[in-house]
C-alpha cells in the first residue's frame, strides 16, 4: 500500500483566519515533504522532516508553520496567508532520506488540499 | 545545478495513438529518474521509475528507458486512452548529494480525444 492521506480536501479561509491541514502515511516512511503547487505548475518544496525533525526549510513565510508530531502524521498551520497563498498544497512522504539510486527516494504523494485564501 | 526538461504541451492525440513524451536531463553522478502523473483535480501519482543506467520502468502500459549516454527518459506508450489524459511530470532525484531533493520539468498536459 503507497497511500498518502490528505485533509481537508478543500479549504477556504479568509486573511485573518487560522487553519491547519493534516497528512498521514502509514506505509513506515521517515521523511515527509509539503509541496505548493501553482496552477499548471510543477510542485515547489516547502519543508522536509527526517525522523521527525525539519530537515530543509526552502525559505518559506513564517505564516505557514509546519509540525510533525510522529512518524506518521504531518501537519501544516496556517495562519494570515495572502491571497496568493491559494494554491494545491501536496504532501509527500518516502522511506528515507538517502542519496539517489535506491528506492529509498521514491516519493509518493496524497491527493491534496485546495487551499483558496480570499 | 539539476535540472529536468520536458517536451512543450500541449500534446492532443487520438485515442490509440502512438505517445512519446521527450524528457531530458542535467545531474551530477547517477540520478534516480521519474515519471509521475497527475490527473484533474488529483494529486501526483508515480507513474515509473529507473534507478540505473538502461533500467526500464513500466506500468499501465507506459514505458521509460534511463540512457545515461543520452541524459534521456522519454515516456511511451504504445496506445493512449481517454483516460490517459492527465499532465506528466518528468523528475530526478540526484545520485550524490542526500536529502532526496525532487527536481521537476515543467510537465507535459496530454488530451486523449475519443
Amino acid at each position: 500500500d503507497t497511500e498518502v492521506t490528505q485533509t481537508p480536501k478543500h479549504l477556504v479561509m479568509g486573511m485573518t483566519n487560522k487553519k491547519s491541514l493534516k497528512c498521514e502515511q502509514h506505509m513506515g516512511h521517515r521523511a515527509m515533504y509539503w509541496y505548493k503547487q501553482k496552477a499548471k505548475k510543477p510542485p515547489e518544496l516547502m519543508f522536509v522532516y527526517s525522523y521527525e525533525k525539519l530537515s530543509i526549510n526552502e525559505s518559506v513565510p513564517s505564516r505557514f508553520s509546519p509540525e510533525c508530531p510522529n512518524s506518521s502524521l504531518l501537519n501544516l498551520h496556517l495562519h494570515a496567508l495572502q491571497p496568493e497563498d491559494s494554491a494545491l498544497y501536496l504532501c509527500a512522504s518516502s522511506p528515507r532520506l538517502t542519496s539517489g539510486g535506491i528506492s529509498g527516494d521514491t516519493q509518493y504523494f496524497g491527493p491534496g488540499t485546495r487551499l483558496t485564501v480570499l | 545545478g539539476n535540472s529536468v526538461t520536458q517536451m512543450e504541451g500541449p500534446v492532443t492525440l487520438s485515442e490509440e495513438a502512438f505517445l512519446t513524451i521527450n524528457c531530458t536531463y542535467t545531474a551530477t553522478g547517477y540520478p534516480s529518474l521519474f515519471w509521475y502523473v497527475q490527473y484533474p483535480g488529483e494529486g501526483l501519482q508515480l507513474l515509473l521509475k529507473a534507478t540505473k543506467a538502461d533500467d526500464k520502468g513500466s506500468n499501465k502500459g507506459f514505458e521509460a528507458t534511463y540512457r545515461k549516454e543520452t541524459t534521456s527518459f522519454h515516456l511511451e506508450k504504445g496506445s493512449v486512452q481517454v483516460s490517459d489524459s492527465a499532465v506528466y511530470f518528468c523528475a530526478l532525484i540526484p545520485g550524490q548529494t542526500s536529502g532526496s531533493r525532487l527536481t521537476f520539468g515543467e510537465g507535459t498536459q496530454l488530451t486523449v480525444n475519443p
